[in-house]
């Protein structure tokens, strides 16, 4: 059974950082691509960010380019996701993501649980 | 840039009762189509990948559809536990990103 466990998650200021994990198990890690997806309260799903399986080729939504970096380390089956000059705005419930297939795949087949990101003063 | 639009953005149906939810995209795109139900609380669940196959353990009563840039998601009988909302997603290759529509809520 796949399972997608993400930590990492709290309350910090406007212009903080903060990095989020996502032990994966259950799955040959290495083999998917991965995402971060973002819900703000009460809102719909926003994609955040999307790594390859072998971790050398990222992608970001315009709204966290520049300031958001989706990285991996497969030894260890882990996606993370580092957040810095975070803003109002980027609270939301966090999701990682697994592809459902190869890398060229659109759909994600398994998510984690969520963590909680508040940006406030 | 794709975007995806979804009707109705609400719908009042009883159980029992047929849901067709509909979901357009902005461009002429691939049939790599997604449907997600998420329940309050949870994270989404992959119902249909590539417009129309039903992922692992979904029942019966999903179904999904394509038509150019015109996608279906079709519930033949509700049950209780479908009332949820509803998000179609694509990927699109340039820009190198996903979308999600704005999702539809079926509600009693």
């Amino acid at each position: 059974e796949v399972q997608l466990l993400e930590s990492g998650g709290g309350l910090v200021q406007p212009g903080g950082s903060l990095r989020l994990s996502c032990a994966a198990s259950g799955i040959t890690f290495s083999t998917y691509g991965m995402s971060w997806v973002r819900q703000a309260p009460g809102k719909g799903l926003e994609w955040v960010a999307h790594i390859y399986s072998g971790g050398s080729r990222t992608d970001y939504a315009d709204s966290v380019k520049g300031r958001f970096t989706i990285s991996r380390d497969n030894p260890k089956s882990t996606l993370y996701l580092q957040m810095s000059d975070l803003k109002a705005e980027d609270t939301a419930v966090y999701y990682c993501a697994k592809l459902e297939g190869h890398d060229s795949s659109t759909s994600f087949d398994s998510w984690g649980q969520g963590v909680l990101v508040t940006v406030s003063s | 840039e794709i975007v995806l639009t979804q009707s109705p953005a609400t719908l009042s149906l009883s159980p029992g009762e047929r849901a067709t939810l509909s979901c357009r995209a902005s461009q002429s795109v691939s049939s790599s189509l997604a449907w997600y139900q998420q329940k309050p609380g949870q994270a989404p669940r992959l119902l249909i990948s590539d417009a129309s196959n039903r992922a692992t353990g979904i029942p019966a009563r999903f179904s999904g559809s394509a038509s150019g840039s015109d996608f279906t998601l079709t519930i033949s009988s509700l049950e209780p536990e479908d009332f949820a909302v509803y998000y179609c997603q694509q990927r699109s290759n340039w820009p190198r990103t996903f979308i999600f529509g704005p999702g539809t809520r079926v509600d009693i």
